[in-house]
């Protein structure tokens, strides 16, 4: 059982744009910043979004992130085939004195 | 280029011991805090500790206190974790992962290396 709430899996068409959800509590993403990681099959997780809604450099303007209170989002516009991985949030929590990440959620383009 | 090299894994019995080497290029070793991060198979990421760039500060996450240790050496650029009394539950995939920034601007997990495997079986 993940800290943080994702749905398990999430799907869109070519051209779609699609929104994964990441939910948590005060001690986390209430009171912390959110950050986002994507994975490729059999390689090792990617930086996606820093700060809830920072983009590193190489990571295109069609991936957002959002945060509202205990919950964040992430978006991801323009689908396109090579999107297909594993998407994972991310937050420091004060009551653990640790990070936590929520379960992860597979995008599949159909 | 930043790169993040672990070694280390392999087949361990229940109960039995192993550590894990990170060897670290391409950055200032000692300017930055290092974390593991796990993955068992099939399965999401679950972060296992982290260390302060001088090795001051140490956070375990609560399925690993008290059994593992991690560790740096600066000169080395090396980053340690040493997995004792492994049980069934602990065999994942084990990435070393840098933090990058400062105060506000603080980025965890900001590159990651390709990971090294941990079975724990009899």
């Amino acid at each position: 059982q993940s800290v943080l709430t994702q749905p398990p899996s999430a799907s869109g068409t070519p051209g779609q744009r699609v929104t994964i959800s990441c939910s948590g509590s005060s001690s986390n993403i209430g009171g912390n910043y959110v950050y986002w990681y994507q994975q490729l099959p059999g390689t090792a997780p990617k930086l996606l979004i820093y700060t809830n809604s920072q983009r590193p450099s190489g990571v295109p303007d069609r991936i957002s992130g959002s945060k509202s209170g205990t919950s964040a989002s992430l978006a991801i516009s323009g689908l396109r085939s090579e999107d297909e991985a594993d998407f994972y949030c991310a937050a420091w929590d004060d009551s653990l004195s640790g990070w936590v990440f929520g379960g992860g959620t597979k995008l599949t383009v159909l | 280029e930043v790169q993040l090299v672990e070694s280390g894994g392999g087949l361990v019995k229940p109960g039995g011991s192993l550590r894990l080497s990170c060897a670290a290029s391409g950055f200032t070793f000692s300017n930055c805090s290092m974390n593991w991060v796990r993955q068992a198979p099939g399965k999401g990421l679950e972060w296992v500790s982290c260390i302060s760039s001088s090795g001051s500060y140490i956070h375990y996450a609560d399925s690993v206190m008290g059994r593992f240790t991690i560790s740096r050496d600066n000169a080395k650029n090396s980053l340690y974790l040493q997995m004792n009394s492994l049980r069934a539950e602990d065999t994942a995939v084990y990435y070393c992962a840098r933090d990058t920034g400062s105060g506000e601007l603080w980025i965890p997990f900001d590159y990651w290396g390709q990971g090294a495997v941990v079975t724990v079986s009899s």
